[in-house]
């Protein structure tokens, strides 16, 4: 049974600084690998998708890195900002579409 | 613009009593499916459907139906609501399963007596 895994579950850092989430997963037989972003009480936003073929993908400030063979994705957002606080998910899909979550890491950037 | 709502946003209700959350989606998409969310277990699939008349159960199906007579329609039904499927549940949907973004929609927050 696939397992999803984010190191660490909180993380607070001030404005400006680099972040690094990351995210491991137990079964490398998956199809893609997306990043969602959830604020308070708010639905999930699809930030990147990285198909299992890919090594990374790009949008903007943020920059996802998948290595399939050892289970791992890190998520790196540039120069953060108070508007970047928010939990971050991780979510594996296998050939059914079914995404298996991780627990997620709060982020908080302080001005 | 393209995107999933959910309704009701809120709920509450009384153990029993049979109620609906509808799911809609504007952008075609053929996969869509049902998750809750729950803390300490975070997000969790209850059903999922690949298109039109086909549906299949996720990792928490019980005491859940749904149904897929439309393309974007995907209305998740509790027959009988009990206390633990108190939740946050959203509903998402893709072009196609597997390959492709998921889109979610805003959630729906329920709460049963």
């Amino acid at each position: 049974k696939q397992e999803v895994t984010q190191i660490p579950a909180a993380l607070s850092v001030p404005e400006g600084e680099n972040l690094v989430l990351n995210c491991s997963f137990t079964d490398s037989a998956i199809y893609n690998l997306q990043w969602f972003r959830q604020d308070p009480g708010k639905g999930l936003t699809s930030l990147l998708l990285i198909q299992s073929s890919q090594r990374e993908q790009t949008s903007g400030r943020l920059n996802a890195s998948l290595d399939k063979s050892s289970g791992r994705s890190t998520l790196y957002i540039a120069a953060s900002q108070p508007g970047d606080s928010a939990t971050y998910l991780c979510a594996v899909a296998d050939s059914w579409g079914k995404l298996q979550f991780g627990a997620g890491t709060q982020v908080v950037v302080t001005p | 613009e393209a995107q999933v709502t959910q309704n009701p946003r809120y709920l509450i209700t009384v153990t029993g009593k049979k109620l609906t959350v509808t799911c809609s989606q504007n952008m075609n998409h053929e996969y869509m499916s049902w998750y809750r969310q729950d803390p300490g277990l975070g997000l969790r699939q209850i059903y999922y459907s690949m298109n039109v008349e086909v549906t299949d159960k996720g990792d928490v199906p019980e005491g859940y139906k749904v149904s897929r007579k439309e393309k974007r329609n995907f209305p998740l039904i509790l027959e009988s609501p009990s206390p633990n499927q108190t939740s946050l549940y959203f509903c998402a949907s893709s072009l196609i399963q597997g390959l492709e973004t998921q889109y979610f929609g805003p959630g729906t927050r329920l709460l049963v007596l």
